[in-house]
C-alpha cells in the first residue's frame, strides 16, 4: 500500500526567507506526486504535480519540486515566502495502475513570520 | 468559471440525527469523491463515484453513504451522526480515474455535531 510522510507538522519561516517542505512517499513503483495546499477553511489547491520527466517542477505562486527517486522524496521549495503562503500544505501519492485515489500526507502548517 | 461547490459550508446537527451534504460540479467530470478531514488530519477519502458506479473504501463506516442522482450532483448522507463524525467534508472531481487525472477540491462542509 502507498503512504506519504511529512515529518514536519510545523514550520516558521520569516518572510522573504527560503522554504523547503518534506515529503517522503512509499510506493511500489514512481508513483505520481502531488502538493496541495489548504488555506483555513478553504478546500485544497493544486500547487505542482510529477507524473514523469523532469523531476524539477514548476507550479503555480512560485513554488517547485523536485522527485528523488533515491531517497523517495518529493520536497516543495519556494525562494522568497510571502506572508500569504501561510497555510497548510498536504503532499499526495497517486498509483499508476487501476482506480488512481489518492493518498495524502499528514500536512505541515506553514506558519510566516514579519 | 467552472468549479466545484459545496454546501452547505458549515453544518450543525444533532447527535444521531440524519444529515446530508451536497456537492455540485460543472466541469462535467466524470469521478466525484468525498473525503473525510479531522482536525490536523490528512483527507481521508471515504468513497467515489466513476459516473454512476459507486466504489466504496473498505474501511469507510455503514454509516456513511452516497448519492449521484446525476452528473453534477453528488450527495453525502450521515445516517446517524456520532461526535466522532465531526470533520469537514470535501468533495472533489477528477475528469477520469487515471492517476494523471488532477482532482479538483471544493471548499468543504464543516460539521458540528452537537
Amino acid at each position: 500500500a502507498q503512504s506519504v510522510t511529512q515529518p514536519d507538522i510545523h514550520i516558521t519561516v520569516s518572510e522573504g526567507a527560503s522554504l523547503e517542505l518534506r515529503c517522503n512517499y512509499s510506493y511500489g513503483a514512481t508513483p505520481y506526486l502531488f502538493w496541495y495546499v489548504q488555506s483555513p477553511g478553504q478546500g485544497l489547491q493544486l500547487l505542482l504535480k510529477y507524473f514523469s520527466g523532469d523531476t524539477l517542477v514548476q507550479g503555480i505562486k512560485g513554488f517547485e519540486a523536485e522527485f528523488k527517486r533515491s531517497q523517495s522524496s518529493f520536497n516543495l521549495r519556494k525562494p522568497s515566502v510571502h506572508w500569504s503562503d501561510a497555510a497548510e500544505y498536504f503532499c499526495a501519492v497517486g498509483a499508476r495502475i487501476g482506480y488512481s485515489t489518492l493518498t495524502f500526507g499528514k500536512g505541515t502548517m506553514l506558519l510566516v513570520s514579519p | 468559471d467552472a468549479m466545484v461547490i459545496q454546501n452547505p459550508r458549515y453544518q450543525v446537527t444533532q447527535f444521531g440525527k440524519p444529515v446530508t451534504l451536497s456537492c455540485s460540479q460543472t466541469l462535467n467530470h466524470n469521478v466525484m469523491y468525498w473525503y473525510q478531514q479531522k482536525s490536523s488530519q490528512a483527507p481521508k477519502l471515504l468513497f467515489h463515484y466513476y459516473d454512476k458506479d459507486f466504489n466504496n473504501e473498505a474501511d469507510t463506516p455503514d454509516n456513511f453513504q452516497s448519492r449521484r442522482p446525476n452528473t453534477s450532483f453528488c450527495f453525502l448522507d450521515i445516517r446517524s451522526p456520532g461526535l466522532g463524525d465531526a470533520a469537514m467534508y470535501l468533495c472533489a472531481t477528477s475528469l477520469g480515474a487515471a492517476g494523471t487525472d488532477t482532482q479538483y477540491f471544493g471548499p468543504g462542509t464543516r460539521l458540528t455535531v452537537l
